[in-house]
């Protein structure tokens, strides 16, 4: 089945830098990968997702990158705020399986 | 995206009882998920729910432990059996978006078994 690795486990910046967040998968037949942000209390809201076909998708401070050969996919955020503060999770699925399989977390922190 | 209604949102329970968790979608969904957060954890995947058929189990998940039923295309239903300690976790349900893209989940239930 799928693994998929995350790290950093947490991960500490200044407000206005930027953070950066790594996944790796395992099964080269996953073509989605979603990001979430959970906040303390809450279920886990998707912020951005991209799919095989694409490399690279920007939501204004977010944005994902996707190397498909390297099996590797990456969360940027830019000018990071306070609210930006809470756990991150990447996710793989697709292929056969349609269930998403998540990574272990990173816990983030802007601070002021 | 899809709306869901989980409930209870929290629930503390006596060890040897067992829980029903109940999911409401707002629309038709052909697959509904099941996945367990313990504590500063990440979420991992319990089963698989379709209408119709038995549920799919992960490794290390069985029926008689968390029975789930579906029967329609907007409701499932995760029972956790026999509780003891370790079964304190949140709970969640999840649902496919608009071509089997963007995952939404339900609000989860909160559960300490004392």
């Amino acid at each position: 089945g799928e693994n998929v690795e995350q790290h950093p486990s947490t991960l500490s910046v200044q407000e206005g830098d930027s953070a950066v967040i790594k996944c790796t998968y395992s099964d080269s037949a996953s073509n989605y990968f979603p990001w979430y942000k959970q906040e303390l209390g809450k279920r886990p809201q998707l912020i951005i997702d991209i799919r095989s076909n694409v490399g690279e998708k920007k939501d204004q401070r977010i944005a994902v990158t996707l190397n498909k050969t390297a099996k590797h996919f990456s969360l940027h955020i830019t000018e990071t705020q306070p609210e930006d503060s809470a756990v991150y999770f990447c996710a793989a699925g697709g292929g056969s399986a349609r269930q998403l399989t998540f990574g272990s977390g990173t816990q983030l922190t802007v601070l002021p | 995206s899809a709306v869901i209604s989980q409930k209870p949102s929290r629930d503390i329970c006596q060890r040897g009882t067992s829980l029903t968790i109940q999911c409401q979608v707002d629309s038709q969904v052909t697959m509904m998920f099941w996945y367990r957060q313990q504590p500063g954890q990440s979420l991992t995947l319990i089963a698989t729910a379709n209408q119709g058929s038995e549920a799919t189990y992960e490794s290390g998940f069985v029926i008689d432990k968390f029975p789930i039923s579906r029967p329609n295309l907007t409701f499932s239903t995760l029972t956790v059996s026999n509780m003891s300690p370790e079964d304190s976790s949140i709970y969640l349900c999840s649902v496919e978006g608009e071509g089997n893209y963007g995952y939404t989940f339900g609000s989860g239930t909160r559960l300490t078994v004392v």
